[in-house]
């Protein structure tokens, strides 16, 4: 299983919005509506942040919101600010009933 | 409050075996199927093991079929990842997380135990 494709980096100035991709295949993203998004900090462990392509757990900022079409799923942080600075990862369960990871987009406020 | 944590890292030679832990609390643990998913240095994630909550049901990466076994004990509210044969490809932070029922995701990650294997 290979992983998620995802962009190495985005960056953005404090305010602005950002976008970040996860493409996979029908295997996977594309076949199910179980993505994930995790944020993480250097030395941390992984936070969910949206799951099953667009719900937010309790106590995640309705400044992160998420989407899918066809192969690709989208995590959108609107209003950056300094405290999103960090690793994001997308997930999604497979047609093997396993699961895949993306391979990581740095997240960088200007 | 939910909480995982794990133990039982540490360094092993190549060919050796370990066996990690992770102590749950704060929910019924045999209402959740669990995860083992592993961060190599400097590297991204990669789900590695689960298990149903009955434990009935297992499934595994390609890279570790065969040497990795993942077995949990309700009584004492804790998963377990027995690695065996293990390679310097191994090395990595391994994290067990929490999969909530109907739903393809990880809610809750405990803070990961570190495995090194080298000579």
């Amino acid at each position: 299983q290979s992983a998620l494709t995802q962009p190495a980096s985005v960056s953005g100035s404090p305010g602005q919005s950002i976008t970040m991709s996860c493409t996979g295949t029908s295997n996977d993203v594309g076949g199910y509506n179980y993505v994930s998004w995790y944020q993480q900090h250097l030395g941390k462990a992984p936070k969910l942040m949206i799951y099953d392509v667009s719900k937010r757990p309790s106590g995640v900022s309705n400044r992160f919101s998420g989407s899918k079409s066809g192969n690709t799923a989208s995590l959108t942080i609107s209003g950056l600010q300094a405290e999103d600075e960090a690793d994001y990862y997308c997930s999604s369960y497979t047609s093997s009933s396993t699961y895949v990871f993306g391979t990581g987009t740095k997240v960088t406020v200007l | 409050e939910v909480q995982l944590v794990e133990s039982g890292g540490g360094l092993v030679q190549p060919g050796g075996s370990l066996r990690l832990s992770c102590a749950a609390s704060g929910f019924t643990f045999n209402y959740y199927a669990m995860s083992w998913v592993r961060q190599a240095p400097g590297k991204g994630l990669e789900w590695v093991s689960a298990i149903s909550g009955s434990g009935g049901s297992t499934n595994y990466a390609d890279s570790v079929k065969g040497r990795f076994t993942v077995s949990r004990d309700k009584s004492k509210n804790t998963l377990y990842l027995q690695m065996n044969g293990l390679r310097a490809a191994d090395t990595a932070v391994y994290y067990c997380a929490r999969q909530p029922f109907g739903s393809g995701t990880h809610d809750y990650w405990g803070p990961g135990t570190p495995v090194t294997v080298s000579s």
